[in-house]
C-alpha cells in the first residue's frame, strides 16, 4: 500500500517561513492536498491539488510537489498557524486514500 | 453552504456493533457528484481513512478495515451512516464525517467521539 511520511514536528520563528514535507514514492505524480487541524477540532483543508488555496485559506499558504516530495509552505508564520497539519492522496491504482502521520508546527 | 452533522452512540460495548449517521444539510447528497466518507482519529493520533460511498450506492473500504465496515447511504433523508462490527478498545476514536468532490475533502462534520468499553 502507498506511504506517506511526514516529520514529526516543525519548529518556524514568528513572521518565518515553515516547510512542512510530505513524502512518497513519485508522489509527484499524484495529487496532494494539505489539512490544518486545530486541537479539538475537525481538519480544514488548505492546499487541494498541489498548490490551490480553497477561498478563505490566506495567500501566506502554499503548496509544492515534485519527485518523491510536496511541500507545504506557511510564509509569515503567525501564532495561529500552529496545528497538526496532515498531507493526503488518492491512490488511483488502489483506489484508497492515504493521509500522512501528521506534523506538529511550532511557532516560537 | 452544505454543512455535515454526526449523530450516534458515544459508548459502544466490545464486540458489539457502533453505528453512526452523518446528515447532510444545506445541499442535496445525490448531487454535485461529491463522495461522502468516514474518517477517525484515535486519541493523540493521525487520521485514518474507513471508507467511502457515493450516491449511487457504490462504496470502497479501506483494507484494513474492509471485512468490519459497511457504509451505506439514505438518499430520502438525506444521510449517510457507518457500521463497524465487532469493536474493540482499539475502535475507540474521533468519528469524522467528510465529502470530497474531487478527491480533497473540503467538508468535514465537526467529529464525534466513541468510545468502546464494557
Amino acid at each position: 500500500s502507498y506511504e506517506l511520511t511526514q516529520p514529526l514536528s516543525v519548529s518556524v520563528a514568528l513572521g518565518q517561513t515553515a516547510r512542512i514535507t510530505c513524502g512518497g514514492n513519485n508522489i509527484g505524480s499524484k495529487n496532494v492536498h494539505w489539512y490544518q487541524q486545530k486541537p479539538g477540532q475537525a481538519p480544514v483543508l488548505v492546499i487541494y491539488r498541489d498548490s490551490n488555496r480553497p477561498s478563505g485559506i490566506p495567500e501566506r499558504f502554499s503548496g509544492s510537489n515534485s519527485g518523491n516530495t510536496a511541500t507545504l509552505t506557511i510564509s509569515r508564520a503567525q501564532a495561529g498557524d500552529e496545528a497538526d497539519y496532515y498531507c493526503q492522496v488518492w491512490d488511483s491504482s488502489t483506489q484508497d486514500v492515504v493521509f500522512g502521520g501528521g506534523t506538529k508546527l511550532t511557532v516560537l | 453552504q452544505v454543512q455535515l452533522q454526526e449523530s450516534g452512540p458515544g459508548l459502544v460495548k466490545p464486540s458489539q456493533t457502533l453505528s453512526l449517521t452523518c446528515t447532510v444539510s444545506g445541499g442535496s447528497i445525490s448531487s454535485g457528484g461529491y463522495y461522502w466518507s468516514w474518517i477517525r482519529q484515535h486519541p493523540g493520533k493521525g487520521l485514518e481513512w474507513i471508507g467511502y460511498i457515493y450516491y449511487s450506492g457504490s462504496t470502497y473500504y479501506n483494507p484494513s478495515l474492509k471485512s468490519r465496515v459497511t457504509i451505506s447511504v439514505d438518499t430520502s433523508k438525506n444521510q449517510f451512516s457507518l457500521k463497524l462490527s465487532s469493536v474493540t478498545a482499539a475502535d475507540t476514536a474521533v468519528y469524522y464525517c467528510a465529502g470530497t468532490g474531487t478527491d480533497a475533502f473540503d467538508i468535514w462534520g465537526q467529529g464525534t467521539m466513541v468510545t468502546v468499553s464494557s
